[in-house]
């Protein structure tokens, strides 16, 4: 079972600065099948980046996500007052389970 | 356009069996793996299991092996999660979720979430 782990657990932040979260597995994880979500409260949540690299339809270019192997990066190259909220990553490859990271809180600072 | 609606909020009392429904338009509901799941008030999110609409096979984490069931309702292309032996620590938000058809493909279209509250 591959575990992922996510840091910083929380990231204070001003609007128009650059966030970079980082996620590493407890094992190689094939890019295909990493990918990123957002979750505000009360809402469901949203798929960002899937594998690895590529934005889901809708997303903004200020999303990128970036990495191979066991680390793995989603960078928000300017904050805008809507990206604050919680983002996990996930592998979702062949075998199950498909285990989500802890998460990273990105709060206002 | 691609819905998921889930039914309404739960309470149970420990020990309790609970059902959420989810119901699926705007695609072809057999082409699609569907998944629940969960986040425990507080805590991140947590797979719960996912089912093959078209075959009905499940495949279920191990956490929630020997309490949880997946069904699915083709005619009316609604999804169903039981959860049988209810603790309190099973109060959580429970989702679902569209993947594709197997395993490997991401979660790209969510249900709004269903509460559901375990308390004595």
């Amino acid at each position: 079972e591959i575990v992922l782990t996510q840091s910083p657990g929380t990231l204070s932040l001003s609007p128009g600065e650059r966030a970079t979260l980082s996620c590493r597995a407890s094992q190689s994880v094939d890019s295909r099948y990493l990918g990123w979500y957002q979750h505000k409260p009360g809402q469901a949540p949203r798929l960002l980046i899937y594998g690895a690299s590529s934005r889901a339809a809708g997303i903004p270019d200020r999303f990128s996500g970036g990495g191979s192997g066991t680390d793995f990066t989603l960078t928000i190259s300017r904050l805008e007052p809507e990206d604050f909220a919680v983002y996990y990553c996930q592998q979702y490859g062949d075998s199950p389970p498909y285990n989500f990271g802890q998460g990273t809180k990105l709060e206002i600072k | 356009q691609v819905q998921l609606v889930q039914s309404g909020a739960e309470v149970k009392k420990p020990g309790a069996s609970v059902k959420v429904s989810c119901k699926a338009s705007g695609f072809r509901f057999t082409s699609y793996f569907m998944h629940w799941v969960r986040q425990v008030p507080g805590q991140g999110l947590e797979w719960v299991g996912m089912i093959n609409p078209s075959a009905g096979t499940v495949t279920y984490a191990q956490t929630f092996q020997g309490r949880v069931t997946m069904t699915r309702d083709t005619s009316t292309s609604t999804l169903y999660v039981q959860l049988s032996g209810l603790r309190s620590d099973d109060t959580a938000l429970y989702f679902c979720a569209r993947g594709g058809w197997g395993g490997a493909y991401p979660f790209d279209y969510w249900g709004q979430g269903t509460l559901v509250t375990v308390s004595s």
